[in-house]
C-alpha cells in the first residue's frame, strides 16, 4: 500500500534561519507531488507541485523553493525564514485519479 | 480547475442530515467533482467523487444535477466527529494538474 512520510512534525526556527522539509512517498511510482501551507484559521494554499524529477511548478512567488531530486522525494526549502512563513505545511501525492493523499503535516513556528 | 463557491460555514445538531452545496458554473466536460474533509491539524481526506447524477459511499452521498453547474454533499445523521472543513474541488482527473483548494465550508456540529 502507498504511504507518505513527512517530517518533522513540529519545528521552531528563528527568523533568518534556513528551512528544509522533506516528504517521501512509498508504494507508488511517478506520483504528482504537492506542497501546501495553511496559516492559522486560513485555507490551504498551494505552494509548489511537481509532475516528475526536477520539474517544479510554483503557484505563489515567495520566500520558499522546492526540489524533487528523486521520483518519490519532495523537499521544501528556504534560505532565510520570515515570520510570515509560519504555518502548517502539508505534502500530498496523487497519480492519475483526482484523489490526493496527504501527509501528517509540519507545524512551523518562526520566532 | 473550475472556480467553486461554497458557504463559509454551517451549523448543525447531532443526528441531522447536512447538505453542503457547491457552485461551479464553468465546469468543463472532462471535469469531476471531488469533496475532501479536513480536521484541525490534519491534512484533507478524500470523501467522495462524482461526474453526474448520484454517488453514494459509506461516508456520504453526492448529488449532481444534469447541468452539473452545482453539486451537493450530503452527510446523513451527523455526529460531533463530523465537525470539520469540507472542500469542493472541480477538475479533470488527469495527472499533472494543480490541485487548488478553496476556502471550504466549516461545519460545526453541536449536541
Amino acid at each position: 500500500s502507498q504511504t507518505i512520510h513527512q517530517w518533522p512534525a513540529t519545528l521552531v526556527q528563528p527568523v533568518g534561519s534556513p528551512l528544509s522539509l522533506e516528504c517521501t512517498v512509498e508504494g507508488t511510482s511517478n506520483p504528482n507531488l504537492y506542497w501546501y501551507r495553511q496559516a492559522a484559521g486560513r485555507g490551504l494554499q498551494l505552494l509548489f507541485y511537481s509532475v516528475g524529477i526536477g520539474q517544479i511548478s510554483s503557484e505563489v512567488p515567495q520566500n520558499l523553493s522546492a526540489s524533487r531530486p528523486q521520483d518519490r522525494q519532495f523537499i521544501l526549502s528556504s534560505k532565510k525564514l520570515l515570520l510570515s512563513d509560519s504555518g502548517f505545511y502539508l505534502c500530498a501525492w496523487r497519480t492519475g485519479k483526482f484523489e490526493a493523499f496527504f501527509g501528517q503535516g509540519t507545524r512551523l513556528t518562526v520566532v | 480547475l473550475a472556480k467553486t463557491t461554497q458557504p463559509i460555514s454551517m451549523d448543525s445538531y447531532e443526528g441531522q442530515e447536512v447538505n453542503i452545496t457547491c457552485s461551479h458554473n464553468n465546469i468543463a466536460t472532462n471535469d469531476y467533482i471531488t469533496w475532501y474533509q479536513q480536521f484541525p491539524s490534519q491534512g484533507p481526506r478524500f470523501i467522495i467523487q462524482g461526474y453526474k447524477t448520484k454517488v453514494t459511499n459509506e461516508v456520504a452521498s453526492l448529488f449532481i444535477p444534469a447541468d452539473r453547474k452545482s453539486s451537493t454533499l450530503s452527510l446523513p445523521r451527523v455526529s460531533l466527529s463530523d465537525t470539520a472543513v469540507y472542500y469542493c474541488l472541480v477538475g479533470d482527473n488527469r495527472a499533472g494538474t494543480a490541485l487548488i483548494f478553496g476556502k471550504g465550508t466549516t461545519l460545526s456540529v453541536s449536541s
